[in-house]
């Protein structure tokens, strides 16, 4: 089966950077998707990572770590309209199937 | 670039009627497609995989006789809810993978059982 963990809410700050956490443990393990999702609309693809290290995509980054289980979405130069739930997903060995985390609702103030 | 196309946006419907919502690949074949449901504030929930000429696979604790999947080619899956209860009000999204790297997600639509 697939657990996956990621804190429920976050809160930052306009300008700042901020980290998002997500930790598995899955059975079987073929790559993890980030992705955005505003309220009443459906995700959006940020990332897919399947090699240990670090992706880059202009203000959005993700870094895996298969070893540890672990993965973040790190998201510079916050703004506004950055509000939204993340949701890290995981893709089983088949590489079909994809199991999301509970998302972590992010609040950017000013 | 590829699009899953899902409609309808939004329906409203009676207690004990049907509903069917479309998935469509846009621009590529989609042998599989996902079928999530979505409560307010929660993430993405799979109820079902729908498999292109062959019976879907359902997640445990969904029933399959009450949500219908229908993939009768490689570029359509239905969803139909039937006999739909307000406790069946959600968000359906639905997925396709078309590549190991990408997935893609249709627009969802809100069912509102009344």
């Amino acid at each position: 089966g697939q657990n996956i963990d990621q804190p429920t809410e976050m809160t930052a700050t306009e300008g700042a950077i901020v980290q998002i956490n997500c930790t598995y443990q899955t059975s079987g393990f073929n790559g993890l998707f980030w992705y955005q999702q505003h309220a009443g609309e459906a995700p959006t693809f940020l990332s897919y990572n399947v090699l240990d290290g670090l992706e880059e995509k202009g203000r959005f980054s993700s870094f895996l770590s298969r070893s540890k289980g672990y993965s973040y979405l790190l998201l510079k130069e916050l703004q506004m309209k950055d509000s939204a739930s993340y949701l890290c997903a995981s893709v089983d060995n088949a590489g079909n199937m994809l199991t999301f985390g509970g998302g972590t609702r992010l609040m950017v103030k000013p | 670039g590829a699009v899953v196309s899902q409609h309808p946006s939004r329906v409203i419907c009676k207690s004990g009627t049907s509903v069917k919502i479309e998935c469509r690949s846009l621009d590529f074949q989609a042998t599989t497609m996902f079928w999530y449901r979505q409560f307010p504030k929660q993430s993405l929930m799979l109820m079902a995989t729908s498999n292109e000429g062959s019976k879907a696979t359902y997640e445990q604790g969904v029933e399959k006789d009450k949500f219908l999947i229908n993939h009768a080619s490689l570029t359509l899956s239905t969803l139909t809810v039937t006999s739909a209860h307000p406790e069946d009000s959600s968000f359906y999204i639905c997925s396709a993978r078309i590549s190991s790297t990408e997935a893609f997600f249709g627009q969802g639509t809100r069912l509102t059982v009344v």
